[in-house]
């Protein structure tokens, strides 16, 4: 079974601080995405990477920037979290862009 | 431009009635897949399915099946005999052949409640 696991489910920060949420995969996927989840906007596209070191903005990569030093690892940064940042982050991995995501337990991250 | 609706926010049925959500797709894309994704309360998104554009043949999988219509270009999904457990949020996806790495076109999502 493919393995994806986040960090932490629940994270709590304050405006201002650099946020790392942490997502691992264990099936040596080749793609893997950060997305944000809101109520009545669904789910949306923050960065993906389809290499170790390679990476495309998605649709809303504003605030954000990721990391991808090792294939089964990727992690999205929140250089200087607001309140506007917060929200579930979920991430995801495929073998191949035409192949269905298998996605982490998410994080739910509160900017207070 | 590549789309998908879901019409339905939220639908509430009494457990063992059967269940439609429906999804609506645009693309101009002739090759393409379509996913279903189940979110339960916990927060996982769990796949269900994908289809591929040239495989028009209905699916079932146990209490669940799908309905592939390129002609109206809908891809619903359908619980027979609705459980409690099946109470998610339930999202359609697409992702076309030549789009960005792969990058999933989701539907708003449709909150399905099933009461005991």
């Amino acid at each position: 079974d493919v393995k994806v696991t986040q960090s932490s489910r629940y994270l709590v920060k304050r405006t201002g601080e650099k946020v790392f949420l942490e997502c691992v995969q264990d099936m040596d996927h080749e793609n893997m995405f950060w997305y944000r989840q809101d109520p009545g906007l669904g789910l949306r596209l923050i960065y993906f990477s389809y290499d170790v070191k390679m990476k495309e903005k998605g649709d809303i990569p504003e605030g954000y920037s990721v990391s991808r030093e090792k294939k089964e690892r990727f992690s999205l940064i929140l250089e200087s979290a607001s309140t506007n940042q917060t929200s579930m982050y979920l991430c995801a991995s495929t073998l191949d862009g035409l192949y269905e995501q298998y996605f982490g337990p998410g994080t739910r991250l509160t900017v207070t | 431009a590549q789309k998908v609706t879901q019409a339905q926010t939220e639908i509430s049925v009494v457990e063992k009635e059967d269940v439609t959500l429906d999804c609506v797709y645009e693309t101009r894309d002739t090759t393409y897949y379509l996913f279903w994704y189940k979110q339960p309360p916990s927060g996982e998104l769990v796949f269900l399915i994908r289809r591929n554009s040239f495989d028009e043949q209905n699916e079932i999988s146990g209490r669940y099946s799908w309905n592939f219509q390129k002609s109206t270009s809908s891809f619903n999904f359908t619980i027979t005999a609705s459980q409690v457990v099946d109470s998610a949020v339930y999202f359609c996806a697409l992702v076309f052949y030549g789009g960005s790495q792969g990058n999933l076109i989701f539907g708003k999502g449709t909150k399905l409640s099933v009461k005991p």
